[in-house]
């Protein structure tokens, strides 16, 4: 069993576009988050939610609207995709918040054309 | 503000050679460090941690110890294996932040 779950695994998509990614967890934890990593494999935190409320926002264009319909899911969508955000964005989750040993998601590889 | 400074890469090693990636941090109050791992086309996995000063953590060979004193988290391993090419996270989470600051990631490849 995947224990955090993305999709899709690759998306390519023209500049401008709308698109979205999920994610799911089966751990029974409260707390997940959104990483970017770039082409340099530098990887930073985007988004935290616990228990589906958010607790982490970053320094992140309003583009970027996570979505949790309920604590096992958290959605990335993103509107008006630009060049810049062709990178690899990662799933994790935790528990409880405050836990700090995370679990990742395999990645979604965003390419903008 | 909190930050982890990692060796760039990358590394390549012949296998069954001694591996050392250095790792040191910058941070307030008492934080928690820890080493990820990254297989080609695969998420994160946690490797090891340490939670206080002269820790050590330890998994799969890899080692680290928390050095207070020169705020460091040595990744170390004596003999690594073809399997161990990965890219190696240093990553510090403070205290009351909820959240990680990872280094930069270091390449390891390791040739037969």
């Amino acid at each position: 069993d995947t224990a955090v779950s993305q999709t899709p695994k690759y998306l390519v998509t023209q500049m401008g576009n709308d698109k979205s990614i999920k994610c799911e967890q089966n751990l029974g934890h409260d707390t997940m988050y959104w990483y970017k990593q770039d082409s340099k494999k530098f990887l930073k935190i985007m988004f935290s939610y616990n228990n589906k409320e958010l607790i982490i926002n970053e320094t992140v264009p309003n583009r970027f609207s996570p979505k949790s319909p309920d604590k096992a899911h958290l959605n990335l969508h993103i509107n008006s995709l630009e060049l810049g955000d062709s990178a690899v964005y990662f799933c994790a989750s935790s528990a409880p918040r405050g836990s700090d040993t995370q679990y990742f998601g395999p990645g979604t590889r965003l390419t903008v054309l | 503000g909190n930050s982890v400074t990692q060796m760039e890469g990358p590394v390549t090693l012949s296998e069954e050679a001694f591996l050392t990636i250095n790792c040191t941090y910058t941070a307030t109050g008492y934080p928690s460090l820890f080493w990820y791992v990254q297989y080609p086309g695969e998420g994160l996995q946690l490797l090891l941690k340490a939670t206080k000063a002269d820790d050590k953590g330890s998994n799969k060979g890899f080692e680290a110890t928390y050095r207070k004193e020169t705020t460091s988290f040595h990744l170390e391993k004596g003999s690594v294996q073809v399997s161990d090419s990965a890219v190696y996270f240093c990553a510090l989470w403070g205290s009351g932040t909820y959240k990680y600051i990872f280094g930069t990631g270091t390449r390891l490849k390791v040739l037969a």
